[in-house]
Parts: C-alpha cells; structure tokens; sequence
C-alpha cells in the first residue's frame, strides 16, 4: 500500500545534540515532499519542501533535509538543537493536486 | 493579513448527532483542504474543494460531506457521528491546488464524540 513511514515516534536528546527524522515513502512517479512542524499549542507549519534540483533542501530554523531518489527518503536534520525545537515533525508527500499524505509524525523532546 | 482561521476550536457532541465545522482560507487563497488528525497519527486527507466543488476525496464515507462558498470559505459537515470520528479537524488552504503550491494549515477544531 501507498504510504509515508516515519520511524521512532518518540525522540528525547539534550540542547546541542543532532537531529536527524527519518522519511520513506512508498508513492511512484514524481513526488513533492514537505517536512511540517507542529510546536505545542500551535499550527503545523511548513519547515521546508521538495519539489526539483538540488535534493539538499535548507529550511526554516536550521534545518535542512535530503532528498534521495533511489531510496524513496526524505530525512530531515538539524546539527543542533535548541530547547525551542521540542515539538512534533511530519513528513507528507503531495500525492497529487495539493493531496498531502502524512506519515503518523516525530515528538522531539529536547532537554535543556 | 489574516491565516486560515477555524471554528469552532472545540465541540462535543452525541453519537448520531450531525456536526458542521467552518474554515476561512488564508487571503488570496481558493482552494481548501479538510484533514483529520486522530491522537497520534498524521493528519488524513478527507477532501479537496476549488472552485466550489469537490475536487478530490480521500478514504471517508459519505457521512462527511463539505461546501465551498464564492468566497472560498469552507465547511465540513459529518452527518450521524461515530466515537471513531473523535479527532482534530484541520483545514488547509492554497492558491490553484498545483501540485507545487504550500499549504497553509488552520489550527483545527477538536471533536469529541461521547
């Protein structure tokens, strides 16, 4: 079945520890990827997208995420995280006019 | 300049009741998305509506139904409630429903079905 897959729900690490959110998917044919973000109490937002060129993608807030064809990912990192990134991630591909599928998303606790 | 707004952010209602929840695309913006969200799962896609129709529909029984209006707002309505239909409501607008435009998100409404 068609799906995004998203490992290890649950993610705690201390400030200035790297981050990296793993993402697979499963759809064929050209796909758009997006990374949102969901901080406590507040909307998801748009960390960063994939639509063509170069596969490094560099986001908001320091993030960044690579794009590799051949492996069907889309991970997400950060070299270094703040206590402000505690919130929950969401990888979704754009399965076809602006029809995101998500994947059941990351909680990142960071630890001051 | 206004984001997607929801209403109403919180509602409780009884199985087999109807339920409607409205949504206020971002400016600019004439396509709405409609998504729940159940505790500890991503959001899943229900409908898509541009241009006040029904563009494309995700896995849900016709029980969810929506209406987009001439401007552009939105409603979900789901008709004889199930406690499985318990869940955040998030609705998403963009700009012509491309397949490169962003989606900008609401900040839901959560259902309770008792």
């Amino acid at each position: 079945a068609q799906s995004v897959s998203q490992h290890n729900h649950h993610v705690i690490l201390s400030e200035a520890a790297s981050l990296e959110l793993g993402c697979n998917y499963s759809y064929g044919g050209t796909v758009n990827l997006f990374w949102y973000v969901q901080y406590p109490g507040q909307h998801l937002q748009l960390l960063l997208k994939y639509f063509s060129g170069d596969p490094l993608v560099k986001g908001i807030k320091g993030f960044e995420a690579e794009f590799i064809k051949s492996k069907f990912s889309f991970n997400l990192r950060k070299p270094s995280v703040q206590w402000s990134d505690t919130a929950e991630y969401f990888c979704a591909v754009n399965v076809r006019n602006n029809r995101l599928a998500f994947g059941k998303g990351n909680q990142v606790v960071v630890i001051p | 300049d206004a984001g997607v707004t929801q209403s109403p952010t919180h509602l409780i209602k009884t199985r087999g009741q109807q339920v409607t929840l409205r949504c206020s695309p971002k400016s600019g913006h004439d396509t709405v998305s409609w998504y729940q969200q159940a505790l500890g799962q991503g959001p899943q896609f229900i409908f898509q509506y541009y241009e006040e129709e029904e563009r494309q529909r995700g896995n849900f029984p016709d029980r969810f139904s929506g209406h987009q209006f001439p401007n552009y707002s939105s409603e979900l309505n789901v008709n004889a409630l199930l406690l499985g239909d318990s869940a955040l409501y998030l609705c998403a607008s963009s700009s012509g429903g491309g397949a490169g435009e962003t989606q900008y998100f609401g900040p839901g409404t959560r259902l309770l079905v008792l």
